[in-house]
């Protein structure tokens, strides 16, 4: 069955360095998420990409972070200067349909991002 | 603004017997709902959905959920736990109108099974 994948699994960095998370969606998928979990939290959206850009993010989602697609694969979210509070488990999503709402989205096993 | 509350964040049960988590949401429009399940060291895995039609709906494991507009809920229900039905279950919510497909989840509830 196809999964999406994500690398790395677990990353420490010190806080103010710059990280990047990776994500190779389902092939045929056109529709690319992020989504984050502090341990104890619920899970939360960060964005969606549809088309080579941004269709939505969240509040949380600001200027420290990005997302891009470099090429026809992956999919990386990059966060520039990280805080202590970036510290959370990262889900990449991807979909396929094109039913707003009614998107099912299949979810990597996430990246767990330590800052020290 | 739409929002989802897990009423037990752990439920135990033992197998054989009917699992039960609960899940009310909050939403403004129509919503459509789901039931992810994480297994430990994996990703989210979609059990289950609701858009339109049939209020009941099944989904993989013998797990099925029912929509009740009136209650504004939609618990998940299995009539008898296995072992391998341990994992965390989190029920979500997005709308018709969310071109972005942004879900909405709520805090989650871990499921133990005891022998």
């Amino acid at each position: 069955e196809p999964e999406v994948t994500q690398t790395p699994s677990h990353q420490v960095t010190q806080m103010g360095q710059e990280v990047i998370l990776r994500c190779v969606p389902i092939s045929n998928h056109l529709y690319f998420y992020w989504y984050r979990q502090i341990l104890g939290q619920k899970v939360e959206f960060l964005v969606s990409f549809y088309n080579n850009e941004i269709s939505e993010k969240s509040e949380i989602f600001d200027d420290q972070f990005s997302v891009e697609r470099p090429d026809g694969s992956n999919f990386t979210l990059k966060i520039r200067s990280t805080k202590l509070e970036d510290s959370a488990m990262y889900f990449c999503a991807s979909g396929g349909q094109a039913v707003p709402g009614a998107n099912v989205l299949t979810f990597g096993a996430g990246s767990r991002l330590t800052v020290l | 603004a739409q929002s989802v509350t897990q009423l037990g964040s752990h439920v135990s049960v033992s197998e054989g017997a009917l699992v039960l988590l609960r899940c009310n949401y909050s939403s403004s429009v129509p919503p459509y709902l789901f039931w992810y399940v994480q297994y430990p060291n994996q990703g989210l895995q979609l059990l289950l959905k609701y858009t339109t039609g049939a209020t009941l709906v099944k989904g993989i494991n013998g797990f099925e959920a029912e929509f009740k507009k009136s209650e504004t809920s939609f618990h998940l229900t299995k009539p008898s736990a296995h072992m391998s039905d341990a994992a965390e279950y989190f029920c979500a919510v997005t709308s018709p109108n969310n071109a972005g497909n942004m879900l909405t989840f709520g805090g989650g509830t871990r499921l133990m099974v005891k022998p």
